[in-house]
């Protein structure tokens, strides 16, 4: 169980354009998940926190205008990032914890921008 | 600020031997502790989790807890070449929504 997934794997675009990524959570209902953020050789940094039904919870640092999160479901968060350029390029990975312990992690999205 | 120190490695054991990882954090309000795998281009696998002092054993994996010290380690018994990866550390704060701060990742190599 707790199978998180993310679609699509790896996405390129050109700079100026907005690129969707879709988590879901396939076997278990989550209310909250995470998105991440990983740049080569670096840790995993928390983005935002994605709540079902209500507003997302952005870190410090985040700009809510540019990466838009929608919680539509209880299986579903999608992470919109808009006017992407170079620098948004990064290992994009969603999680979600289903009984409230421990968080399971997505297969993380390829964003590369040109 | 929140904190979790790891040391990046790499880390080399050969075939067979004992790897300890170590992470030490800086936040005495954090009470949860998970070890990640994390295979290069890949997201990262839960390992392990761990609440309180002491030691935790799932297989050939054992964490270790102490809060005390305010560390936290893990140690793989027969290494394996599969388990050369990226190991992090993260800790969750207690009322922290689930929030998890992870540290930079050690790399370990299992040499044959």
């Amino acid at each position: 169980g707790a199978v998180v997934s993310q679609h699509p794997s790896r996405v390129i675009c050109k700079s100026g354009t907005s690129v969707k990524i879709e988590c879901r959570s396939l076997d278990f209902q989550a209310t909250t998940m995470f998105w991440y953020r990983q740049f080569p050789k670096k840790s995993l940094m928390l983005m935002a926190t994605s709540n079902e039904g209500s507003k997302a919870t952005y870190e410090q640092g985040v700009e809510k205008d540019k990466f838009l999160i929608n919680h539509a479901s209880l299986t579903l968060s999608t992470l919109t990032v808009t006017s992407a350029h170079p620098e948004d390029s990064s290992f994009y990975i969603c999680s979600a914890d289903p009984s409230g312990n421990e968080q399971f992690f997505g297969p993380g999205t390829r964003l590369t921008v040109l | 600020q929140k904190e979790v120190e790891q040391n990046s490695g790499p880390l080399s054991v050969p075939e067979g031997a004992i790897a300890s990882l170590n992470c030490t954090y800086s936040d005495r309000g954090s009470q949860s502790f998970f070890w990640y795998r994390q295979y290069s281009g890949k997201s990262p696998e839960l390992i392990m989790s761990i609440y309180s002092n002491g030691d935790k054993e799932d297989g050939r994996f054992t964490a270790q807890l102490n809060k005390a010290s305010q560390y936290v380690s893990l140690l793989i018994r027969d290494s394996q070449p599969s388990d050369s990866a990226t190991y992090l550390c993260a800790s969750e704060l207690t009322g922290g929504g689930n929030k998890l701060t992870f540290g930079t990742g050690t790399q370990l190599k299992v040499e044959l």
